[in-house]
């Protein structure tokens, strides 16, 4: 069956400091795989979405970065931390070709002081 | 460009009624699929039930039905006999056209948080 892991689960971070949150998928192949962002009691925002290794979209402008560098591993990175970047970041991943199912991982609780 | 309105910001239900979560969308793509997740506090987005725009059948699954009216453009979840454990933030959501550039993109509502009372 397939599973979706993020870690870390909670990060509390200075202003200015570099941020990497890794997301993976584990049974599945050539997974679509996407980013969101969801503030305190708001809906989800879509931050980046990959449909294959190396092959990163970005949806809007902002000071967070992305990439694939395996097939099943996805990472959302910063080189400097904003007050404005914390949120609750959700990883998920959809079957390759297959658009009517979105699964999501655990989320990460970033905390930007 | 895709536009989901949840105008309910909260609901409450007695346990073992059924209640109904309005989802309204804007879309110009021809096809198109509509999706509802549950976010319970722990954070977790918990996938309940897909519609696509084709479909002629409203969807079910479990104690969950898609109320889909196309004409209006609404997507309605409805929770037939209500738990406890279903109280949580629900999230309706829709992706564009799969063959186009959407590649499963979604975009979702502001949610509403459904209240289950003893």
């Amino acid at each position: 069956s397939q599973t979706i892991h993020q870690w870390p689960a909670t990060l509390v971070q200075p202003v200015g400091s570099p941020l990497s949150l890794e997301c993976t998928v584990e049974g599945t192949s050539n997974p679509n795989l996407y980013w969101y962002r969801q503030a305190a009691g708001r809906g989800l925002q879509l931050l980046f979405y990959s449909v294959g290794i190396g092959q990163i979209s970005s949806e809007v402008p902002q000071n967070l970065s992305a990439s694939r560098p395996q097939d099943r591993q996805f990472i959302l990175s910063s080189k400097k931390l904003l007050l404005s970047d914390s949120g609750f970041y959700l990883c998920a991943f959809g079957e390759w070709g297959s658009y009517n199912e979105q699964f999501f991982g655990p989320g990460t609780r970033l905390t930007v002081l | 460009a895709q536009k989901i309105t949840q105008t309910q910001p909260g609901m409450f239900v007695q346990e073992k009624e059924a209640v109904t979560l309005d989802c309204t969308y804007d879309t110009s793509d021809p096809s198109y699929g509509l999706f509802w997740y549950k976010q319970p506090s722990s954070g977790e987005m918990i996938f309940l039930i897909y519609q696509g725009s084709y479909d002629q059948q409203n969807a079910t699954e479990g104690r969950y039905s898609l109320n889909f009216q196309k004409a209006r453009k609404s997507a309605n979840l409805v929770i037939s006999a209500s738990q406890l454990g279903d109280s949580a933030m629900y999230f309706c959501a829709m992706r564009g056209n799969a063959g186009g550039t959407s590649y499963g993109k979604l975009t979702f509502g502001q949610g509403t948080i459904l209240t289950v009372h003893p």
